[in-house]
C-alpha cells in the first residue's frame, strides 16, 4: 500500500531535549516536505526536499533541521525544542515537486513543556 | 510571494444545501491550485487540482471548483451537502517563483446540520 509513515504519532517532551520525527515514503517520490498545522493558521511549510541531498527552507524553518540522505526518508529534527514548537506536524511527498498532488502522513502531535 | 486567503473560517450548511467554500490566491505566474480535505485525526486528502487544462475542475465526492483568473479565485462547491462532508478544507497554491514551495490557506471548517 502506498503510504507516508510518520513516527511517533504523539510525543510529549520538555524544552531543550533534542528530538527527531521520522518520515518515510514507499512510492519512490522525489519531493518531500514538512508542515506544521496550528489553529487558524492552516498548514505552514517548514522545509522541503526536491531530491536526495537537496533541501530548502519553507516559510517557517527557524528551530528545525532536516536531512535527505536516502530518497525514502526525510526526518525532521528539533535540536532544542521550545514550547512555541508545540504543534501538529505533517510530512508529505509527491512524484516530482510541489506542483503535484501531495500524499500526506497521518501527522505527529508534539507537545513541548 | 504566493499566498492564499480562504474567506470564512467556519461555514455551516444544512444537509442537502449548496456548499460554497471561498479561496482567493496570489501568484506571479500561472498557478497550480489544490483543494484538500482533512477529516478529524487524519492527514490531508486531495479533493481536486487545477493545472490550466480546464477552468472547471471536478473532484472526488461530488466537489468541483472553478478557476477565475480575473478574480484570482478558486472557489469550491458541491450542489448538495452530506453529513459525511463535515471536515476542514484547505486551499493551496504552488508553482510561483518559489519553486518547491506549497502555500496553504487558513482552512475552513464545514459543519453540516441534519
Amino acid at each position: 500500500e502506498a503510504q507516508v509513515t510518520q513516527n511517533p504519532r504523539y510525543l510529549i517532551t520538555v524544552t531543550g531535549k533534542k528530538l527527531t520525527v521520522t518520515c518515510s515514503q514507499n512510492m519512490n517520490h522525489e519531493y518531500m516536505s514538512w508542515y506544521r498545522q496550528d489553529p487558524g493558521l492552516g498548514l505552514r511549510q517548514i522545509y522541503y526536499s526536491m531530491n536526495v541531498e537537496v533541501t530548502d527552507k519553507g516559510d517557517v524553518p527557524e528551530g528545525y533541521k532536516v536531512s535527505r540522505k536516502e530518497k525514502r526518508n526525510f526526518p525532521l529534527i528539533l535540536e532544542s525544542p521550545s514550547p512555541n514548537q508545540t504543534s501538529l506536524y505533517f510530512c508529505a511527498s509527491s512524484l516530482t515537486d510541489s506542483n503535484q498532488p501531495q500524499h500526506f502522513g497521518d501527522g505527529t502531535r508534539l507537545s513541548i513543556l | 510571494a504566493q499566498s492564499v486567503t480562504q474567506l470564512g473560517s467556519h461555514v455551516s450548511v444544512s444537509e442537502g444545501a449548496l456548499v460554497l467554500l471561498r479561496c482567493n490566491y496570489s501568484s506571479s505566474v500561472p498557478p497550480y491550485l489544490f483543494w484538500y480535505v482533512q477529516y478529524p485525526n487524519q492527514g490531508l486528502q486531495l479533493l481536486l487540482k487545477y493545472t490550466s487544462a480546464a477552468t472547471l475542475v471536478k473532484g472526488i465526492n461530488g466537489f468541483e471548483a472553478e478557476f477565475k483568473k480575473s478574480e484570482t479565485s478558486f472557489h469550491l462547491t458541491k450542489p448538495s451537502a452530506h453529513m459525511s462532508d463535515a471536515a476542514e478544507y484547505f486551499c493551496a497554491v504552488a508553482g510561483g517563483t518559489s519553486y518547491g514551495k506549497l502555500t496553504f490557506g487558513q482552512g475552513t471548517i464545514l459543519t453540516v446540520h441534519p
